[in-house]
């Protein structure tokens, strides 16, 4: 069975500055998709990133990027010029590519507080 | 694109009434949704996957008599809690994948927040 692991339930950063987040996972599968979401105070959950296991290529989706090693199945994501609105649980998922049903499996999240 | 509303946001029932969850996707056609339960301060825990036309598929420990979840069109989902106790108040979230969207990636309802006295 996929597990998804969050070290860090609390984390916190200066705005501006810039936070990672950490994430690893253990899994017997080749190919597969992570995913970072964020859920806020409002408790709708966003998708911040999405990264396919077979591109060796970090994604990036603007201030945000992540560290993708995928023999050391670690997935950090690093939001950089952190805003207020950054504020948030943040979710590790991980979910097998190829069957159209699969469920995501979620990391236990960081809450990320912004210092103004 | 990608849209998933639920209905209602917030619900209070008395203990041993029953409450019924919508969950749909307003832009798209999902032949699979997920429903979630997430406790304060903890992590979304699946529930069951919704398979429109067919049963859903329930997790290991999750009771289906008592959870029961209706896929009758490809754009609604249904998730009834029969017999609501003080232990099912929890916040309640659906999911739905967009075939058409490469990524696999799943939109999420906003949520409702179970209240039972």
């Amino acid at each position: 069975a996929q597990t998804v692991t969050q070290s860090q339930p609390e984390m916190s950063v200066q705005e501006a500055e810039t936070v990672t987040l950490s994430c690893t996972y253990d899994t017997s599968e080749s190919d597969y998709y992570l995913f970072w979401y964020k859920q806020p105070p409002s408790r709708q959950m966003i998708l911040v990133i999405r990264q396919e296991a077979y591109k060796q290529q970090n994604a990036t989706e603007n201030r945000f990027s992540v560290n993708f090693q995928k023999a050391a199945k670690s997935f950090s994501l690093k939001i950089s010029d952190s805003q207020l609105g950054d504020a948030a649980m943040y979710f590790c998922a991980y979910r097998r590519r190829y069957f159209g049903n699969e469920k995501l499996t979620f990391g236990t999240g960081t809450r990320l507080t912004i210092i103004p | 694109g990608a849209v998933v509303s639920q209905h209602p946001s917030w619900v209070i029932c008395k203990s041993g009434t029953s409450v019924k969850i919508e969950c749909r996707s307003l832009d798209f056609q999902a032949t699979t949704m997920f429903w979630y339960r997430q406790f304060p301060k903890q992590s979304l825990m699946l529930m069951a996957t919704s398979n429109e036309g067919s049963k859903a598929t329930y997790e290991q420990g999750v009771e289906k008599d008592k959870f029961l979840i209706n896929h009758a069109s490809l754009t609604l989902s249904t998730l009834t809690v029969t017999s609501a106790h003080p232990e099912d108040s929890s916040f309640y979230i659906c999911s739905a994948r967009d075939p058409n969207r490469a990524g696999y990636e799943q939109f999420f309802g906003p949520g409702t927040r179970l209240t039972v006295l």
